[in-house]
C-alpha cells in the first residue's frame, strides 16, 4: 500500500537557521501531498499542500516541491523562528473507493532554540 | 481553532471498559475521519464517514466501531478495552469526501 518516509528526528536548530525535512512517499496512483504540523497539546494543522508533480505548496514562510521523479516532498523554511517548535508530519492522500484517507509519516519532532 | 469539536478531552478508565468519543465536524463539512496516534503505530486512519454513510476503513479493530448521526456528529465507540489502547485519538472533517481534511485537538484515552 502507500506509505510515507520522513527523517528521523528529534531536530534541533538554532534560530534563524535554515531548516529542511525530508519527505518520501510510496504511491501507486498520483496522490496530492501534505504537510500537517502539530503544536504542543494540539491537534493537526494543514501547513500547505500541492496536488500534482512540480507543485509548490507555501505557507507562513515554509515550502515544499512536489517531485514526482524523486518521490519527494521535502519541507523547507530559510529562517526558523522559536515559534515553529512542534511536530511535523508528511502525509499523502490515498484514494480509497472513491473516498480518500491520509496515510502519515511518523513525524519529526522540531525543537528552535533562542 | 479548526472548527471541528472533539469531547471529551481526556479519558482515563479501566481494562475491559467501553468509552464513546464525540466529534462535531466543521460547519457544513459532510465528511468525518477518525485517526488514531500511538507510539508504536504513529497515526493511522481507522474510518470514514460521509453523510451518515461509511465509505472506507483503514486499520479499526472490531472492538471499535462508528457513526456518524443525521446532523453530522460522529461518535467512535471503542470497548472491551486493552492497554493497548490508550492513545490519541483525531477526529478530522471535510466539505466532501476528497477535501482537505481540519482536524480536532483530540481525545486522550488512557487505559489503566
Amino acid at each position: 500500500g502507500d506509505s510515507v518516509t520522513q527523517m528521523e528526528g528529534p531536530v534541533t536548530l538554532s534560530e534563524e537557521a535554515f531548516l529542511t525535512i525530508n519527505c518520501t512517499y510510496t504511491a501507486t496512483g498520483y496522490p496530492s501531498l501534505f504537510w500537517y504540523v502539530q503544536y504542543p497539546g494540539e491537534g493537526l494543522q494543514l501547513l500547505l499542500k500541492a496536488t500534482k508533480a512540480d507543485d509548490k505548496g507555501s505557507n507562513k514562510g515554509f515550502e515544499a516541491t512536489y517531485r514526482k521523479e524523486t518521490t519527494s516532498f521535502h519541507l523547507e523554511k530559510g529562517s526558523v523562528q522559536v515559534s515553529d517548535s512542534a511536530v511535523y508530519f508528511c502525509a499523502l492522500s490515498d484514494l480509497h473507493q472513491g473516498a480518500q484517507k491520509l496515510v502519515f509519516g511518523q513525524g519529526t519532532r522540531l525543537t528552535i532554540n533562542p | 481553532d479548526s472548527g471541528v469539536t472533539q469531547t471529551p478531552k481526556h479519558l482515563i478508565t479501566a481494562t475491559g471498559q467501553r468509552v464513546t468519543l464525540r466529534c462535531s465536524p466543521r460547519s457544513g463539512d459532510l465528511s468525518v475521519y477518525w485517526y488514531q496516534q500511538s507510539l508504536d503505530q504513529g497515526l493511522q486512519f481507522l474510518i470514514q464517514y460521509y453523510n451518515g454513510e461509511e465509505r472506507a476503513k483503514g486499520n479499526i479493530l472490531e472492538r471499535f466501531s462508528a457513526q456518524q448521526f443525521p446532523d453530522l456528529h460522529s461518535e467512535l465507540n471503542l470497548s472491551s478495552l486493552e492497554l493497548g489502547d490508550s492513545a490519541l485519538y483525531f477526529c478530522a472533517s471535510s466539505v466532501d469526501r476528497m477535501d482537505i481534511q481540519y482536524f480536532g485537538a483530540g481525545t486522550r484515552l488512557s487505559v489503566l
